[in-house]
């Protein structure tokens, strides 16, 4: 199965400590995207890359994120001194402009 | 800008019974809409979507929903609920094409009783 692979699957850090998260999109696929989601909430737009190029970035997505795409294929989602309100599952999917196709989530827990 | 509305964070229905989630969007033009299940600790997978053309759309699993125009909705719905329908459905609107963004709703937990 090649379908969107995201790692680490969980992650628990202390506040303040900086993590990255690693999304493989579909091979081919030139949409990438990434999405947070909280409890009893649905996913929230973070930001879109159409191969490498950053197209949009939400609000929510403050100066400690950082997403990057440098090769039109995989992409990291960073974030800089973790804080409490990061706790959360970041999605990411990828598309040919269709459908989405999400893969199973990153979870991050913040002490 | 575009949002969605799921009326019920929690529903629960009978095995064998109708299956009935609702989704009013606002949109200020024609809007694509889909419904997602997520199944637990896993990714969103798409059930149907709605883009143009015929108003009511058949998914997977049995489920289907019809396009409203005039009532601004998008309910999901399946005739007989199975045990392996238990899950988190979202429904989520976009503007028509060139437009990236997804917008969910909260979701609606649905519950399946033996």
């Amino acid at each position: 199965d090649t379908g969107v692979s995201q790692d680490p699957r969980h992650k628990i850090t202390k506040r303040g400590q900086n993590v990255t998260f690693r999304c493989d999109p579909i091979s081919e696929h030139n949409r990438l995207y990434w999405y947070r989601q909280t409890l009893g909430q649905g996913p929230e737009f973070l930001t879109y890359f159409q191969n490498e190029a950053q197209l949009e970035k939400s609000r929510l997505l403050s100066d400690r994120f950082s997403a990057e795409r440098p090769k039109g294929s995989f992409s990291t989602l960073e974030i800089q001194r973790t804080e409490q309100g990061d706790s959360a599952m970041y999605l990411c999917a990828s598309s040919l402009g269709g459908e989405l196709f999400f893969g199973e989530g990153s979870r991050l827990t913040v002490l | 800008a575009q949002s969605v509305t799921q009326l019920g964070s929690h529903v629960s229905v009978s095995e064998g019974a109708l299956v009935l989630l609702r989704c009013n969007y606002s949109s200020s033009v024609p809007p694509y809409l889909f419904w997602y299940v997520q199944y637990p600790n896993q990714g969103l997978q798409l059930l149907l979507k709605y883009t143009t053309g015929a108003t009511l759309v058949k998914g997977i699993n049995g489920f289907e929903a019809e396009f409203k125009k005039s009532e601004t909705s998008f309910h999901l719905t399946k005739p007989s609920a199975h045990m392996s329908d238990a899950a988190e459905y979202f429904c989520a609107v976009r503007k028509a094409p060139g437009y990236e963004k997804l917008t969910f709703g909260t979701g609606t937990r649905l519950t399946i009783i033996p």
